[in-house]
């Protein structure tokens, strides 16, 4: 089985500041896929970037980058110049390759942007 | 294309009622998941369904929750004899699917939030 960690509840960060969410995995498996979700409140959750395992490079989504380090089964996310509409929680995920369909999240962190 | 819905957005019921909850995927998605999201917590799966087969079960899905997609299009989850424990967010996602075994990306409805009283 798999899990998810992410070791921080709750973050808090200046509007334009660069901030890090951390993730961390535990799996067997050689092949799967990364996500971080955002969900503000009160709002449906939404991807925000994906990672394949068997990708080196990093993935990048505008302001929203990853480091994937796959032998220390660690995937954090960074999101520079913060802005006020980045306040959310912010959940990782995992998901096994060739038609997985579970995605194992982990608890979640709540990052708050600060005007 | 609207995106994942779901119906209703709330429910308030009573213990030992039964409730219908109901999804709509993004269209021509063959691929539709249930997943429980309890307060401060992150979603946890609860069944998956492709086309009109439901393919996974979670150990949380008890019996007295069923979920079924009849022609492969809208899904709904009906819990039986509600208990307090039930409270949560449900979660329905879609995907479209693709082939050649590559994990395709999955959708978010907005969730219908059940308070079991």
């Amino acid at each position: 089985a798999q899990t998810v960690t992410q070791s921080q509840p709750e973050m808090s960060v200046q509007e334009a500041e660069t901030v890090t969410l951390s993730c961390t995995y535990d799996t067997s498996e050689n092949n799967y896929y990364l996500f971080w979700y955002k969900q503000p409140p009160s709002r449906q959750m939404i991807l925000v970037i994906r990672q394949e395992a068997y990708k080196q490079q990093n993935a990048t989504e505008n302001r929203f980058s990853v480091n994937f380090q796959k032998a220390a089964k660690s995937f954090s996310l960074k999101i520079s110049d913060s802005q006020l509409g980045d306040t959310a929680m912010y959940f990782c995920a995992f998901i096994k390759d060739n038609a997985g369909n579970m995605l194992t999240f982990g608890g979640g962190t709540r990052l708050m942007v600060k005007p | 294309d609207t995106g994942v819905s779901q119906d209703p957005r709330h429910k308030i019921t009573k213990r030992g009622q039964n409730v219908t909850f109901r999804c709509d995927p993004i269209s021509e998605h063959n691929r539709l998941y249930w997943y429980r999201q309890t307060l401060g917590q992150g979603p946890e799966f609860l069944t998956y369904f492709q086309n009109e087969a439901q393919l996974e079960k979670s150990r949380l899905l008890s019996d007295r929750f069923s979920a079924e997609r009849p022609k492969g299009s809208f899904s709904t989850l009906e819990i039986q004899r509600t208990e307090q424990g039930d409270s949560a967010m449900y979660l329905c996602a879609s995907s479209s699917g693709t082939s050649g075994g590559i994990t395709d990306t999955q959708y978010f409805g907005p969730g219908t939030r059940l308070t079991v009283l």
